[in-house]
């Protein structure tokens, strides 16, 4: 098993839909949740964390982590072209400090 | 401002020959990261740092040495023992942010082995 899992996508969704990004996890110690977004050629850039069972908001995101089932997920609200991108998870590995581990990533395609 | 600067921006290697990236941060933190990054992939840890003059292995750090003398630097140097270096690398440190604690990445370097 995969330390974190994602599906590769492409996900495709029309402009001001919801678009759902889903990660599972294996180690039951992580602590820590991040989502980054990452265009094409640039380095990734940090859009939300969360650390408690439940769902946190920002803006157009939603941020939402199950420990029990080991599930992470992102929602996007009215999606826009420009959140086309690949959307990386991230969790700490328990037994390496701040180290984070990431999946390999879901491309969102938002189309106009 | 504050931030993680990576050098060069691309780099082209031959075969055989060590080459050296260089990570600078700026922001004062004391945990620092590189990551190598192959198409359509994601991020695989390599070496990491908690504090200076001190570091360890992450999953991929056959072909890899680091350094850590300064807290702000952690350059990384790809051997000859990496068969496959072609990659582009990542250098992060560990950031609090009004997002909670999450890394700051630099811009990267784009290795290619020529």
């Amino acid at each position: 098993q995969k330390e974190v899992e994602q599906n590769s996508g492409p996900l495709s969704v029309p402009e001001g839909a919801i678009a759902s990004l889903n990660c599972t996890y294996s180690d039951r110690g992580s602590q820590s949740f991040f989502w980054y977004r990452q265009y094409s050629g640039k380095s990734p850039e940090l859009i939300m964390s969360i650390y408690s069972n439940g769902d946190k908001e920002d803006g157009r995101f939603t941020a939402q982590l199950n420990k029990a089932s080991q599930y992470v997920s992102l929602l996007i609200r009215d999606s826009q072209p420009s959140d086309s991108a690949t959307y990386l998870c991230a969790v700490n590995r328990a037994q390496a400090g701040t180290a984070l581990i990431f999946g390999k990533g879901t491309t969102l395609s938002v189309s106009s | 401002d504050g931030g993680i600067t990576q050098s060069p921006k691309y780099l082209f290697r031959k075969e055989g020959q060590n080459v050296t990236l260089s990570c600078e941060q700026n922001l004062n933190h004391d945990a620092m990261y590189w990551y190598r990054q192959d198409p359509g992939q994601g991020l695989r840890l390599i070496y990491y740092s908690q504090i200076v003059n001190d570091f360890q292995k992450g999953d991929i750090a056959e072909g890899y040495s680091v350094s850590r003398e300064k807290k702000e630097s952690f350059p990384l140097t790809v051997t000859s023992a990496q068969k496959n270096p072609t990659a582009f690398y990542l250098c992060a440190s560990r950031a609090a942010t009004q997002r909670g604690y999450g890394y700051t990445f630099g811009s990267g370097t784009r290795l290619t082995v020529v």
